[in-house]
């Protein structure tokens, strides 16, 4: 059964201080992994794809990375408004299953 | 480009009542997910529509249940309302099935008295 594992469960930074959220998986045949942000009572966010190991994307503040078992979405000079619940999902089989995490809660203080 | 759309956005049930919630994919997809995500928790995959038909699905009892339609909208009815099925149910649509990217909608605010 695939899993993810995301860490830490919340995180407080003051802005412009730089940090890593963590998402560890294991997953029979990844077909990709995702990262979305969430705002309270809202649906997800799409942020990021990544399909292999050794792969990076960059949007803005945050650039996500991908290993063989974990990825990790690092956020640089964070601002308020980056302030969200990040969520880490991974898809696999030929349907596109995809399992969520359940999420980093950051909070970005001014 | 017209995004993922949802009705209701609110709705309060009575245990044992059923209820149908619909989702507008977004212009170009072809494949809708539905997805229940309890206050604190990460979405939990319910199923997915593939060209009108069920394509996969998740840990949940056949009281779930879905539609897709030629225009690639969808409908999820869950039958015999239970306390736990309050949550936000989240649908989101895709170009294909493996692989890619999932865009959600607002979701709707399920609750059951």
């Amino acid at each position: 059964e695939d899993q993810v594992t995301q860490s830490p469960e919340a995180l407080r930074l003051q802005e412009g201080e730089s940090s890593s959220l963590n998402c560890s998986y294991t997953v029979s045949g990844l077909r990709g992994l995702f990262w979305y942000r969430q705002d309270p009572g809202k649906g997800p966010e799409f942020l990021f794809t990544l399909y292999s190991a050794g792969e990076e994307k960059e949007k803005e503040r945050l650039k996500a990375t991908l290993t063989k078992k974990e990825s990790f979405l690092h956020i640089t000079a964070p601002k308020p408004e980056d302030s969200a619940t990040y969520l880490c999902a991974v898809g696999s089989g030929g349907y596109q299953k995809v399992t969520f995490g359940t999420g980093t809660k950051l909070q970005v203080i001014p | 480009e017209t995004g993922v759309t949802q009705s209701p956005t609110h709705l309060i049930k009575t245990r044992g009542q059923q209820v149908t919630l619909r989702c507008s994919s977004q212009s170009g997809h072809n494949t809708v997910s539905w997805y229940q995500q309890a206050l604190g928790q990460g979405p939990q995959f319910i199923f997915q529509y593939y060209r009108e038909e069920e394509n996969g699905r998740g840990n949940f009892p056949p009281r779930f249940s879905g539609l897709q339609f030629p225009n690639y909208s969808s409908e999820l009815n869950v039958n015999a309302l239970e306390l736990d099925d309050s949550a936000l149910y989240l649908c989101a649509s895709s170009a294909g099935t493996g692989g890619y990217e999932q865009y959600f909608g607002p979701g709707t605010r399920l609750t059951v008295t």
